[in-house]
């Protein structure tokens, strides 16, 4: 299992400019995440989803968009990207089992605005 | 409203010391999950534990050991006799009990040196 997949892994964007995120994960779970994370902020939760063709907004979710369309896929859209959206995204999913479970991490897009 | 706080920005210890980061919590759930994770210096994120609120015991893994106190609020993860493998920043979590979506919130994260 590839577990959870990120593509890019690096970007340099200029402002303005689009750009598309991939997550994918083989791991059958329902649920699936974007995060960014800044230098001492911790993570931040941009936007979930609960199953397929379902999305959420999360804690900063402006300036982002996402879509679900098929399970396993979660991909996170800037349609017009600001420096101050320099930042290392992560992606991650959960199972869904009625209960909180942990989230397994991609292994992260580090993202440039210039 | 739900937070996570860990004061200990970084921590620098010398290899085979044992080392505690310290995690504060705030809920108003009765019922909650709190979480460790470790990000290593080539950046990903690894799950180390989940720990359900009505589950007060002790829980060691090899050095690691985690400390789970309800009356404080906090959940202090143990190293003991560290090593160099160990300089990560670790993360402290706690489940969202307003969301249906298993949303956890992150601490802002200790940075551990281990020096050799």
């Amino acid at each position: 299992n590839a577990g959870v997949t990120q593509t890019p892994k690096f970007r340099v964007l200029k402002t303005g400019q689009s750009m598309t995120l991939l997550c994918a994960q083989d791991m059958n779970h329902e649920y699936m995440y974007w995060y960014r994370q800044d230098p001492g902020m911790g993570l931040r939760l941009i936007h979930y989803s609960v199953g397929e063709g379902t999305t959420a907004k999360g804690e900063v979710p402006d300036g982002y968009n996402v879509s679900r369309l098929k399970k396993q896929n979660f991909l996170l859209g800037l349609e017009s990207a600001a420096p101050s959206q320099t930042s290392v995204y992560f992606c991650a999913s959960s199972y869904y089992l009625g209960t909180v479970y942990e989230q397994y991490f991609g292994p992260g897009t580090r993202l440039t605005v210039t | 409203a739900q937070k996570v706080t860990q004061a200990q920005t970084e921590i620098s210890v010398v290899e085979k010391e044992d080392v505690t980061l310290d995690c504060v919590y705030e809920t108003r759930d009765t019922t909650y999950y709190l979480f460790w994770y470790k990000q290593p210096p080539s950046g990903e994120l690894v799950f180390l534990i989940r720990r359900n609120s009505f589950d007060e015991q002790n829980e060691i893994s090899g050095r690691y050991s985690w400390n789970f106190q309800k009356s404080t609020s906090s959940f202090n993860f143990t190293i003991t006799a560290s090593q160099v493998v160990d300089s990560a920043v670790y993360f402290c979590a706690l489940s969202d009990p307003y969301s249906s979506a298993s949303k956890i919130i992150f601490g802002s994260g200790t940075r551990l040196s281990i020096r050799p």
